[in-house]
């Protein structure tokens, strides 16, 4: 199974600034997800990290707000701009491989508040 | 695009107890998914099925996939206090085998009662 690390863990930040959450993956992954999930709210996809190209983004979600990088096959980032407090959120990487569409692993998540 | 609907929202089942948790697609579901939430914590998979009528089990927890593959369930035998958390379905889109983005359903928060 993929083991997947985030950074930071939790963070409270000031409105109108920019956060950027790093996603580390132990072993090279296909499929690189971010999804949001707000305060007693379920996961929504945020977009699909392409390694080498421009993410894809889910309705409702521009990369002008969350721009994302992914240079490699291990690694992305999210980054949450321009900040109000309804991005208070935790945001969760997600990986999967082509090879095993058997499961799908998810971080541990980002904390965010927004003051 | 699909929509997952969960049932029941939230319960609370007294110790010892069995549960079901119902998941509900609006369309076909392709490969279809069981997440457990602690609160706070991260997602923790639980097991993913993919053909009608298929049934797994870990532990105490066995999830099915009816025949019509459009809903699923996810039952949980003698209660105990470390099953409570929020039960997330997810649904693959791709529907091509290929690993593919997850929609989820609304999740249904489980309380386990002493």
């Amino acid at each position: 199974s993929a083991v997947i690390s985030q950074k930071p863990s939790r963070d409270i930040c000031q409105r109108g600034t920019s956060l950027t959450i790093q996603c580390q993956v132990d072993s090279q992954v296909t499929m690189m997800f971010w999804y949001r999930q707000q305060p007693g709210q379920s996961l929504t996809l945020i977009a699909t990290a392409n390694q080498g190209s421009e993410a894809t983004y889910e309705s409702g979600f521009v990369i002008d707000k969350f721009p994302i990088s992914r240079p490699n096959l291990t690694f992305s980032t999210l980054t949450v701009s321009n900040m109000s407090p309804e991005d208070s959120s935790i945001y969760l990487c997600s990986v999967a491989d082509a090879g095993n569409t058997d499961t799908q692993y998810f971080g541990p998540g980002t904390r965010l508040t927004v003051l | 695009s699909q929509e997952l609907e969960q049932s029941p929202q939230s319960l609370i089942v007294q110790e010892g107890k069995n549960l079901t948790i119902n998941c509900t697609s609006s369309k076909t579901l392709y490969g279809l998914y069981w997440y457990k939430q602690k609160y706070g914590e991260g997602l923790i998979f639980l097991m993913m099925l993919q053909k009608g009528g298929e049934e797994k089990s870990h532990e105490k927890i066995t999830a099915k996939l009816d025949e019509k593959k459009q809903q699923s369930s996810l039952h949980i035998t003698a209660s105990q206090p470390s099953h409570a958390g929020i039960y997330l379905c997810g649904a693959d889109e791709a529907g091509d085998s290929s690993a593919s983005k997850i929609i989820f359903g609304s999740g249904t928060r489980l309380s386990i009662r002493p």
